[in-house]
């Protein structure tokens, strides 16, 4: 069975301090490992996809990292409209339909 | 482009009672899936869809029907409603190839009392 575990479950950064969010997992044979973002009373809204350990990629302040067993999502000077939520996902070999397993997230709150 | 389509946004309902939470997507998407979001808890897939006519239970389908009669809609039935249903739901939709991200609609957030 697919599983992900995220910390902290709560961070709360000063604007332009930077920090890492962190998304360890296991799975049957990684397909990909997604990060999502979600606001208050809205749905997931897709960062990243990272298929192999070694694999980096970055968006403006957002820069997701992949080893065999974990995710970092690393925040640069954030910025208050990056507080949300963060949700990392995993996508296994096991059964079909390109299902998600998600993490319990990670709230994000950035102060002036 | 209106991607995925959640209606309605809110209600209540009262135990034992009916409801079908609606999901239409504009994508073309052959693939669509229901997750409900407790907190705490994370997303969990309740089914998912690989093609019109083709449904199959998720990690927690119990209380809950689902059907696919056309590409664009993955309606989403509750027949008896109890409490342990209030949560929000998450309609989604993908391609169907390999690692490819899920789109999400706005979510219905169902309290059952």
């Amino acid at each position: 069975e697919d599983q992900v575990t995220q910390s902290p479950e709560a961070l709360r950064l000063q604007e332009g301090e930077s920090s890492s969010l962190n998304c360890s997992y296991t799975v049957s044979g990684l397909r990909g490992l997604f990060w999502y973002r979600q606001d208050p009373g809205k749905g997931p809204e897709f960062l990243f996809t990272l298929y192999s350990a070694g694999e980096e990629k970055e968006k403006e302040r957002l820069k997701a990292t992949l080893t065999k067993k974990e995710s970092f999502l690393h925040i640069t000077a954030p910025k208050p409209e990056d507080s949300a939520t963060y949700l990392c996902a995993v996508q296994g070999r096991a059964g079909g339909g390109n299902k998600l397993t998600f993490g319990t997230g990670t709230q994000l709150k950035v102060e002036l | 482009n209106a991607g995925v389509t959640q209606t309605p946004k809110f209600r209540i309902l009262k135990i034992g009672q009916s409801m079908t939470l609606q999901c239409t997507q504009d994508m073309n998407h052959n693939y669509m899936y229901w997750y409900r979001q407790d907190p705490g808890m994370g997303l969990k897939l309740i089914y998912y869809s690989v093609g019109a006519g083709i449904t199959d239970k998720g990690e927690v389908p119990n209380g809950y029907n689902v059907s696919r009669s056309t590409t664009e809609d993955f309606p989403l039935r509750l027949e008896l409603a109890a409490p342990s249903q209030t949560s929000v739901y998450f309609c989604a939709s993908s391609y169907e190839r390999v690692a490819t991200e899920a789109f999400f609609g706005q979510g219905t957030r169902l309290t059952v009392v």
